[in-house]
């Protein structure tokens, strides 16, 4: 059975700051799948990446997919108050396998 | 708009009562997903169906079941429910299996 862990759980910073979360699988990646959820809605996704090594930016957020497709960072450049949420990492097969998130709240 | 509708939206049940939690899609997706979102697990595959008929359990689908007669609804039965299965559920559809997903807004389910 995979196992996705990220790290950290819970991460609390001031806006304006960098940070960094991470997701790691104990196999490798058919697809990762970057989602983050607001309070009281459903995930909603953020990137797809498929190939080792690959990097997508989206805005101030920048992915990173390890090359051996067992590990994936997620950058946020001069967080924001609106970044704040759950941020999902996750296998994307023939069903979605979830981490347990990592939970960021950006002060203002 | 296409849209994937989940209600209710909260519901509080007694202990051995029979919930069924609604979930109907519009984008005539084939893949529909039932998750469960708990503090300290994150979200759970409870069942999961790549098409009219098809059913398949996931990681923790004891006490669970689903059925899928048409594209658009896959509805969540509690046979009975118990207080472990206090939770907020989220449903998900897909168009193909490695696409995105689109969640529902959940429903907050509570059994006492």
């Amino acid at each position: 059975t995979q196992l996705l862990e990220q790290s950290p759980q819970f991460l609390s910073i001031q806006e304006g700051e960098n940070l960094t979360v991470y997701c790691n699988s104990s196999s490798v990646f058919s697809s990762l799948q970057w989602y983050r959820q607001e309070p009281g809605e459903g995930p909603v996704l953020l990137v797809t990446v498929v190939t080792g090594g690959e990097v997508k930016k989206l805005k101030r957020l920048t992915f990173q997919f390890g090359d051996a497709r067992k590990d994936s960072s997620l950058h946020i450049t001069a967080a924001q108050p609106g970044d704040t949420g759950l941020y999902l990492c996750a296998d994307r097969d023939d069903k979605i396998i979830f981490g347990k998130g990592t939970r960021l709240h950006i002060l203002p | 708009d296409a849209e994937i509708t989940q209600s209710p939206r909260h519901k509080i049940t007694e202990t051995g009562r029979q919930v069924t939690l609604a979930c109907h899609q519009t984008w005539n997706h084939n893949n529909m997903f039932w998750y469960r979102q708990d503090l300290g697990h994150g979200l759970r595959l409870i069942h999961y169906s790549y098409g009219v008929q098809d059913t398949n359990k996931g990681e923790v689908s004891d006490g669970y079941s689903v059925s899928r007669s048409n594209t658009e609804d896959l509805p969540l039965t509690l046979e009975s429910a118990a207080s472990s299965q206090t939770s907020v559920y989220f449903c998900a559809s897909s168009e193909d299996l490695n696409t995105e997903a689109f969640f529902g807004q959940g429903t907050r389910l509570t059994v006492v």
